[in-house]
């Protein structure tokens, strides 16, 4: 069964740095395109980036410069490192798999919440 | 960037009423349109993909279908399980985009 658990995150400050793990079981994330897609409390689901299997990647304009995506082949775990965080980016980060043929995302992680707070 | 339009934004509806949810591209996307449920407190799950392929697992009575920038999720005899906001999501081109989500509440 293919499975994503997210970890990391947590309460840091404006400006401050933290670091998403997504740990997949069930399929190998190199094989893979790889997504984070958030959600504001409350709100809709926004992505937020994609790293392909060549390990290109590819970043929502809010996110870009300041959070990077990458992917541990050795653990199967795909991460997002977040720096220059703001109130703004305060919301439950979750990872999915991309299905390349469609673009559909499936499955999705359980989520992690990122609190972003002075 | 694709703006995802869904319509209505919230729908109170009773048990084994069929229920029409549609999602309305700002420009034409193909057939690169899925569908997710997101019950409270629960990550969103793929229903339907493609704009009318069913997921294994994804009870029959959901259905899609359109293509270019009308697309149409149809839920035929709803149950109570079915209480959750259902989410539009383009592909076609970066950045990804969802729609603002339609709220379905059972009376």
């Amino acid at each position: 069964e293919v499975h994503l658990v997210e970890s990391g995150g947590g309460l840091v400050q404006p400006g401050g740095s933290l670091r998403l793990s997504c740990a997949a079981s069930g399929f190998t994330v190199s094989d893979n395109y790889m997504n984070w897609v958030r959600q504001a409390p409350g709100k809709g689901l926004e992505w937020v980036s994609i790293i392909y299997s060549g390990d290109s990647a590819s970043y929502a304009d809010s996110v870009k410069g300041r959070f990077t995506i990458s992917r541990d082949n050795s653990n199967n775990t795909l991460y997002l490192q977040m720096n220059s965080l703001r109130v703004e980016d305060t919301a439950i980060y979750y990872c999915a798999r991309d299905d390349r043929a469609t673009g559909s995302l499936d499955p999705w992680g359980q989520g992690t919440l990122v609190t972003v707070s002075s | 960037e694709i703006v995802l339009t869904q319509s209505p934004d919230f729908q109170s509806v009773t048990p084994k009423e069929k229920v029409t949810i549609t999602c309305r591209a700002s420009q034409t996307i193909g057939s690169n349109l899925h569908w997710y449920q997101q019950k409270p407190d629960q990550s969103p799950k793929l229903l339907i993909k493609y704009a009318s392929q069913s997921i294994s697992g994804v009870p029959s009575r959901f259905r899609g279908s359109g293509s270019g920038t009308d697309f149409t999720l149809t839920i035929n005899s709803l149950e109570a399980e079915d209480a959750a906001t259902y989410y539009c999501h383009q592909s076609s081109r970066l950045p990804y985009t969802f729609g603002q989500g339609t709220k379905l509440e059972i009376k």
